[in-house]
């Protein structure tokens, strides 16, 4: 069942401008994870935030949780038209076996 | 190291014909497994998991079904495919639990 929600949908910004996709979801989980799709390919995992982290950075990328709200952002700085993709959020709940992923947001860097 | 293959990358067939994809892990033992589906502009739809050999769970009554013949080895078939079942099927890893997913490249499946 899919559980995250991200936001916005699409997302279309400039070279070496920021990008920034939120993501919501609604029960408890161990940890979040985002993910990056390029057209037509599979998913590569970019980072992992544990439930007890709230700030997490990797290169060009900042995670962020906050599970009281039960929300997490991606942020990724000075973007390149090569992090043109579509990416997502998935939450590892507390129960059960699979992540589960939101619809992701389409991330579009122009020159 | 680890690699996940999945074919084949693109599929065209007929309403009611059989389906078969198949998945295939190495470099790791005993993982779990997982089929996804994805439409058009859409996130990920879990289909099936497995824990080990022969253990399938499905998330979604549908119209396929899953096996896990072998360790490292997951098959999704369907009998009779309908229209619906059009869509770009995902395979997936991960060993354990609170760790991250590796995906294959994917099939695009279309029905016509």
């Amino acid at each position: 069942s899919q559980q995250g929600e991200e936001d916005p949908q699409a997302l279309s910004i400039q070279e070496g401008e920021n990008a920034t996709m939120n993501c919501s979801y609604k029960t408890s989980i161990n940890n979040l994870q985002w993910y990056r799709q390029n057209s037509g390919r599979g998913l590569v995992h970019l980072i992992l935030i544990r439930s007890n982290e709230r700030e997490k950075h990797s290169g060009r990328l900042r995670v962020t949780l906050d599970t009281s709200k039960k929300s997490s952002s991606l942020l990724i700085t000075a973007s390149r038209a090569a992090d043109t993709a579509s990416y997502f959020c998935a939450t590892d709940p507390n129960s059960g076996y699979a992540l589960n992923f939101g619809k992701g947001t389409s991330l579009l860097v122009t020159p | 190291s680890q690699t996940i293959h999945q074919w084949p990358a693109t599929l065209v067939q007929p309403v009611g014909s059989p389906l078969s994809l198949e998945c295939t892990v190495e470099g790791t033992s005993n993982p779990n497994l997982y089929w996804y589906r994805q439409a058009a502009g859409r996130g990920l739809q879990l289909l099936f998991y497995s824990v080990g050999i022969g253990q399938i769970s499905s998330e979604v009554p549908q119209n396929l079904s899953a096996s896990r013949p072998q360790d490292r080895q997951f098959i999704l078939s369907s009998k009779k495919l309908l229209l619906s079942d059009s869509g770009f099927y995902l395979c997936a890893w991960s060993v354990p639990r609170n760790t991250e997913a590796f995906f294959g490249q994917g099939t695009r499946l279309t029905v016509v």
